[in-house]
């Protein structure tokens, strides 16, 4: 089954307490992308991917770090984690044919204490 | 800067009811929308993507119009039922050359037996 893959579904952890989110996708996508999700603020961008070893800003990458070393996969990472990253994340992948229809991972909620 | 809005931001109907759900984005140059829905614990799925060369695309019950020159664009679900309760999220891509979709907040649909 066509799918992207995120895990965990739920992360509860302290303040500067580093942890990764990790993403994986199985349809051979050129295209990844993180996006968090806030209310009242909708989907805001986080990184995305191009391809492997591609990678570039979002509309709020600070505080995140990315890496896509395999075409598969693109964990997220917060290296000092603060409280106003507690959100909603998804992780989303497409293929760069012109219609670049975004196929979304189940979602990561994190709270940060 | 590119701008999505999406009015009402709820909507509670009886079953069987045809309804339109709106979506208005403030610079008209854009390369496509796609309209999501999201269920609680299960992410985002794509139900339509509109190029801008397009000016509706159909999917079942499902019709999504576009007039780039008027900023708008409408979901029309016909006969609806109680699975489609959900959220309701519009998507535009602002061009060719950036993968970046920017979402509306969604509108919250409930749909009553």
């Amino acid at each position: 089954e066509a799918q992207v893959t995120q895990n965990p579904r739920y992360l509860i952890t302290v303040t500067g307490k580093k942890l990764t989110v990790t993403c994986s996708q199985n349809m051979n996508h050129e295209y990844m992308s993180w996006y968090r999700q806030d209310p009242g603020l909708g989907l805001r961008q986080i990184y995305y991917s191009m391809n492997v070893e591609v990678t570039d800003k979002g509309d709020v990458p600070e505080g995140y770090k990315v890496s896509r070393k395999e075409k598969r996969n693109f964990p997220l990472i917060l290296e000092s984690p603060s409280p106003n990253q507690t959100s909603l994340y998804f992780c989303a992948s497409s293929l760069r044919d012109g219609a670049e229809k975004l196929f979304f991972g189940s979602g990561t909620q994190l709270s940060v204490l | 800067k590119q701008e999505v809005t999406q009015i009402p931001a709820a909507l509670s109907v009886p079953e069987g009811e045809n309804l339109v759900l709106n979506c208005s984005f403030t610079d008209s140059a854009i390369y496509n929308l796609q309209w999501f829905r999201q269920d609680p614990g299960k992410g985002l799925t794509s139900l339509l993507l509109i190029q801008s060369s397009q000016r509706e695309q159909t999917s079942g019950r499902l019709n999504a119009s576009l007039d780039k020159s008027s900023g708008r664009s409408t979901l029309y679900i016909a006969a609806s039922q109680p699975g489609d309760s959900a959220t309701y999220l519009c998507a535009v891509r602002p061009g060719m050359n950036t993968d970046k979709l920017i979402f509306g907040t969604g509108t919250r649909l409930q749909v009553f037996p």
